[in-house]
């Protein structure tokens, strides 16, 4: 069965120090990948998905970046956090076809910036 | 251009039926979707309509699409305090491997 990881699940950091969330999924192949953010009170806003590997599309131009090193792996990363980076990040998964018909989401990652 | 919109918040008591409403923007979306997010966690596929059906049921859950209007709804009878959660309404734009999401409803179910 398919299965998504996504660590850590809390964090803190201060203001201008780098990020890096991971994300992997096991028993699929090929997967569409994707990083949302939900901030407090709003609602979930898509950040990158990804068709392949070294694939990325941006969908909001900010402070963050998406990479795809392997199939399977998605990274969230950023050189230098904002406050308004906090937010609670989630990683999703739904397989390769023409149509999207589901996606399976990690447990989230709470991220505060302080 | 690609917009999902839900209204913020909805309160119903125990028992009684929940509608939560969605309006979308892309004509081209194929599949139309409801997810819930309990609290401080992902989000989970409730149920999903092809965009040629007008309506959908599934035990207590009843999708109506409104093709002309771009309106989405959920219903959900008999509603329980374990319904409490945010649902999301999304899309599925054509040609596009996007999932977009709307604002999410707070339900809360009142004993």
């Amino acid at each position: 069965s398919q299965t998504i990881h996504q660590w850590p699940a809390t964090l803190v950091q201060p203001v201008g120090s780098p990020l890096s969330l991971e994300c992997t999924v096991e028993g699929t192949s090929n997967p569409n990948l994707y990083w949302y953010r939900q901030a407090a009170g709003r609602g979930l806003q898509l950040l990158f998905y990804s068709v392949g590997i070294g694939q990325i599309s941006s969908e909001v131009p900010q402070n963050l970046s998406a990479s795809r090193p392997q199939d399977r792996q998605f990274i969230l990363s950023s050189k230098k956090l904002l406050l308004s980076d906090s937010g609670f990040y989630l990683c999703a998964w739904s397989a390769t076809a023409p149509v999207v018909t589901e996606a399976f989401f990690g447990q989230g990652t709470r991220l505060t910036v302080v | 251009g690609e917009d999902v919109e839900q209204s913020l918040f909805l309160s119903v008591r125990e028992g009684d039926s929940s509608v939560i409403n969605c309006t979308y923007t892309d004509s081209s979306s194929t599949y139309l979707y409801w997810y819930k997010q309990e609290p401080g966690a992902g989000l989970q596929l409730l149920t999903y309509i092809f965009s040629n059906m007008d309506m959908k049921q599934d035990q207590r859950l009843t999708v109506l699409l409104n093709k002309k209007d771009k309106h989405l709804s959920l219903r959900i009878a008999d509603t329980q305090t374990g319904d409490s959660a945010i649902y999301f309404c999304a899309e599925s734009p054509r040609s596009s491997y996007k999932l977009i999401f709307g604002s999410g409803t707070r339900l809360l179910v009142r004993p």
